[in-house]
């Protein structure tokens, strides 16, 4: 039962390239999320899905797309990347987007653009 | 959405309980309040979540004061692989998951 898998494990983009961030989970969960951390902080919600074919918004969004390929899966793209987009991705699902079940995260993609 | 305070940091020794402190004073009647922990070079990981009553589970003990303005998560018995960064989230609804930056939680051997 592997989870939440991402890949790539580790990136570096030159400013301006463009790349997507997949993640794939396998536990049948409806609601997938993307959410950013910087050094020192905590994670912050850049866009979510709350079940296949929708897509919203999150904290930090300006600079990413997303795409709800599947139930499955849930990739992140950076159209042109900037320096301030340096940081370490983590993809979650969850059973349903409510308060009452728990996230699983993957290990993470640590992008780092120059 | 509510506010929580946790202490930058602890330590504990191996092998002894570990309580981590929250206070969620803003709290509503109908917000969960969850736990989540990360490991280094890790995403973070479900730990526990409860609403009034305390909770258990295999990887700790969720005490919530009578109140809920502030909660305790109870590690029985602190293992190396406890070392991590705690997180209290109280989530109401539909709202995402909002992390702050944690309780650093340091394990002596």
């Amino acid at each position: 039962n592997a989870g939440v898998t991402q890949t790539p494990k580790f990136q570096v983009l030159k400013t301006g390239q463009s790349m997507t961030l997949q993640c794939a989970q396998d536990m049948n969960h409806n609601s997938m999320y993307w959410y950013r951390q910087d050094p020192g902080m905590g994670l912050r919600l850049i866009y979510y899905s709350a079940s296949e074919g929708t897509t919203d918004k999150g904290e930090v969004p300006n600079g990413y797309n997303v795409s709800r390929l599947n139930k499955r899966e849930f990739s992140l793209r950076l159209e042109s990347a900037a320096p301030s987009q340096t940081s370490v991705y983590f993809c979650a699902s969850s059973i349903a987007p409510t308060d009452y079940y728990g996230y699983t995260f993957g290990s993470g993609t640590r992008l780092t653009v120059v | 959405d509510a506010k929580t305070t946790q202490p930058n940091s602890m330590e504990s020794n191996e092998e002894e309980p570990v309580h981590l402190p929250c206070n969620h004073s803003t709290i509503s009647g109908t917000d969960y309040i969850h736990w989540y922990r990360q490991l280094p070079s890790q995403g973070p990981e479900y730990v526990i979540h409860g609403l009034t009553s305390n909770v258990n589970n295999r990887m700790a003990s969720l005490a919530i004061a009578e109140d809920r303005k502030s909660s305790t998560l109870i590690l029985h018995r602190a293992t190396l692989r406890d070392a991590a960064v705690y997180y209290c989230i109280p989530v109401f609804g539909n709202e995402k998951l909002t992390f702050g930056t944690g309780t650093r939680l340091t394990i002596i051997p």
